[in-house]
């Protein structure tokens, strides 16, 4: 059971190039997430699918899209990658039911990515 | 919308005290979750303790305690005997509701605070 793994670990791009983190989940969870992480801050939502088909909006989805591929895989691709992009991006997934409703969320161990 | 504070950057404790690490919450949802992750130097997120808003007792996990105080809207995280394993990075999140009472899961994340357990 590997729970949420992504891929790849590290990756250094230069302004302007693209490229796809790849995020999976071996849980059958309905709903998966992409977050980054920058120095001294929070994690922030990029976007989530609620489910197989469906995907939306986060915090700060800007120079982001994903495509939900089945209920398993979800990626995030970078068109033209910033150096404001320099983050360190984690996957998660859940089954989130209700609010209030103990449902843990479970992360990826994160890609550490820097755009020169 | 939905806000976390953690207002202690950084915390510092000796080996095997007790200490508490500051959360205040600001939702106007009926139902929400509360939860806190670890984050050692490693980068994982390590999910340590849940309370749910409806939940009458403070949630236990271990060495872990929830002190949840839902009229302050606060929900402090209460690390007993701290170790040196302890020394990492602690976030608090909530996960609100949607339309119908449901959620999607989403979590909105406070900044963090550093703890640093002293030998």
């Amino acid at each position: 059971n590997a729970g949420v793994t992504q891929t790849p670990k590290f990756q250094v791009l230069k302004t302007g190039q693209s490229m796809t983190l790849q995020c999976a989940q071996d849980m059958n969870h309905n709903s998966m997430y992409w977050y980054r992480q920058d120095p001294g801050m929070g994690l922030r939502l990029i976007y989530y699918s609620a489910s197989e088909g469906t995907t939306d909006k986060g915090e700060v989805p800007n120079g982001y899209n994903v495509s939900r591929l089945n209920k398993r895989e979800f990626s995030l691709r970078l068109e033209s990658a910033a150096p404001s992009q320099t983050s360190v991006y984690f996957c998660a997934s859940s089954d989130p039911g209700l609010a209030s409703s103990y449902n843990e969320q479970f992360f990826g161990p994160g890609t550490r990515l820097t755009v020169l | 919308a939905q806000k976390i504070t953690q207002t202690q950057p950084g915390m510092f404790v000796q080996e095997k005290e007790a200490v508490t690490l500051d959360c205040t919450y600001d939702t106007s949802d009926p139902s929400y979750g509360l939860f806190w992750y670890k984050q050692p130097s490693s980068g994982e997120m390590i999910f340590l303790i849940y309370q749910g808003s409806y939940d009458q007792q403070n949630a236990t996990e271990g060495r872990y305690s929830l002190n949840f105080q839902k009229a302050r809207k606060s929900a402090n995280l209460v690390i007993s005997a701290s170790q040196l394993g302890d020394s990492a990075m602690y976030f608090c999140a909530m996960r609100g509701t949607n339309a119908g009472g449901t959620s999607y899961g989403k979590l909105t994340f406070g900044q963090g605070t550093i703890l640093t357990v002293h030998p």
